[in-house]
């Protein structure tokens, strides 16, 4: 199984600064026949189901805001909250959809 | 709209088993693959496995292998996931997702709790 690994478990970010998260593959997730990185970002809110972030690693799902991106490839990758806004406090977490499904442990991401 | 709706609430002693429904809509249910994934009061995500379209393939994580079975209906829109021989570790809050096509989960059910107690 891959085992999906995220960096920290919690991080407390002030207002308009950005965020950063990490998650790193026990192999790599990026198929070579169609150069794609098969990584998804999840925001989960408290009482709320996990929604869709980012996709292939760094593409955005509609509607999400830019300050949301996604970067990396094969085993390390990256989300990054540009200006950290107060309804982006949340649990985060990477998904490997290249082998069955894994997730990562949980980022939680707080106000300083 | 496409919306995910899950059964109610459960409680169970151990060594019992538990049914889950979910209940599609607003797309074409026999046209996706469907996951269940399992939030542990506190705890991360735990993705239990995924059924193809039609019903006939299963994919289920080696840790659950034996004690999961997820089936579908296709002529009433509905997604089952059968979990046995329940211990207190599973209780959790249990979701149906449906499979945005290139494996990301991009609709998700409202969530059922399961409480295994005795």
């Amino acid at each position: 199984d891959i085992v999906m690994t995220q960096s920290p478990d919690s991080l407390a970010v002030s207002l308009g600064e950005r965020a950063t998260i990490n998650c790193k593959s026990s192999q790599s997730v990026l198929y070579s026949s169609n150069n794609k990185n098969y990584l998804t970002w999840y925001q989960q809110k408290p009482g709320q189901p996990p929604k869709v972030l980012i996709y292939w690693a760094s593409t955005r799902e509609s509607g999400v805001p830019d300050r949301f991106s996604g970067s990396g490839s094969g085993t390390d990758f990256t989300l990054t909250i540009s200006s950290l806004q107060t309804e982006d406090v949340a649990i985060y977490y990477c998904q490997q959809y290249y082998d069955g499904r894994t997730f990562g442990q949980g980022t939680k991401v707080e106000i300083k | 709209q496409v919306q995910l709706v899950q059964s109610g609430a459960e409680v169970k002693k151990p060594g019992a088993s538990v049914k889950l429904s979910c209940k599609a809509s607003g797309y074409t249910f026999s046209t996706y693959y469907m996951h269940w994934v399992r939030q542990a009061p506190g705890q991360g995500l735990e993705w239990m496995g995924m059924i193809n379209p039609s019903g006939d393939t299963t994919t289920y994580p080696q840790k659950l292998q034996g004690r999961v079975t997820m089936t579908r209906d296709t002529s009433t829109r509905t997604l089952y996931m059968e979990l046995s021989s329940l211990r207190s570790e599973d209780t959790a809050v249990y979701y149906c997702a449906r499979d945005q096509g290139s494996g990301w989960l991009d609709y998700w059910g409202q969530g059922t709790l399961v409480t295994v107690s005795s």
